[in-house]
């Protein structure tokens, strides 16, 4: 079956990096995604990788990947105030229509 | 930003009332789903549509059905809310699902009461 999983919380001072983790137990998913959302707001769409790389930045972002176990992690340099929210792992099997399947969340607390 | 839009952005409603919410996209993309929002459980599919009159079942589509007559408009309804439907709802678009982004709304905040 597919589950996602990441820790509810992460506290990080202004001006540090964040490191959010996520694992996953589908192999065959193709593509998986990082979410943002901030409060009453809907998801955005931060940054995705596909499953045959290993790695992939996006000026702050750094998005890194292991499948040989199972690991996903979304780094964010330099982290502000405006980086506090709610970031959500998602997986997608890819070659259907059939959704994506998301992880809790993670609450990324920013410390001045 | 993707073109969507859902109504009701906030409804409160009774136990055993119909409610129906609507998503509306612009981007003329096939793909279209309905996920709810609750706290220690991230985002759930309900139901997708992959064309006009095409919809099949997500993880939790009980007390849930949906229609879409045209490719902009995909409506959920629950035939008769329950306390547990409380919810935010989320509907998001794609392309060409699969390999494809899928772009969120801004959700609706329902309380069943």
């Amino acid at each position: 079956g597919e589950d996602v999983e990441q820790s509810l919380f992460l506290s990080v001072r202004e001006g540090d990096s964040s490191v959010i983790n996520c694992t996953y137990t589908d192999s065959s998913s193709t593509y998986l995604y990082w979410y943002k959302q901030e409060p009453g707001a809907g998801l955005q769409l931060l940054t995705y990788i596909f499953s045959n790389m290993d790695m992939k930045q996006d000026q702050r972002l750094t998005v890194l990947l292991n499948k040989k176990d199972k690991h996903l992690s979304l780094r964010i340099a330099d982290t502000q105030t405006g980086d506090s929210a709610i970031y959500f792992c998602a997986e997608s099997l890819g070659g259907g229509a059939d959704g994506l399947t998301f992880g809790k969340g993670t609450h990324l607390i920013i410390q001045p | 930003d993707a073109g969507i839009t859902q109504s009701p952005r906030h409804k409160v409603t009774e136990t055993g009332t119909p409610v129906t919410l609507r998503c509306h996209q612009t981007e003329n993309h096939r793909y279209m789903y309905w996920y709810r929002q609750d706290p220690g459980h991230g985002l759930r599919l309900i139901h997708y549509s992959y064309g006009v009159k095409d919809t099949d079942k997500g993880e939790v589509s009980d007390g849930y059905s949906v229609s879409r007559s045209k490719t902009e408009d995909f409506l959920l309804t629950l035939e008769s809310a329950t306390s547990s439907q409380t919810s935010v709802y989320f509907c998001a678009i794609s392309e060409s699902g699969g390999y494809e982004t899928q772009y969120f709304g801004p959700g609706t905040r329902l309380l069943v009461l």
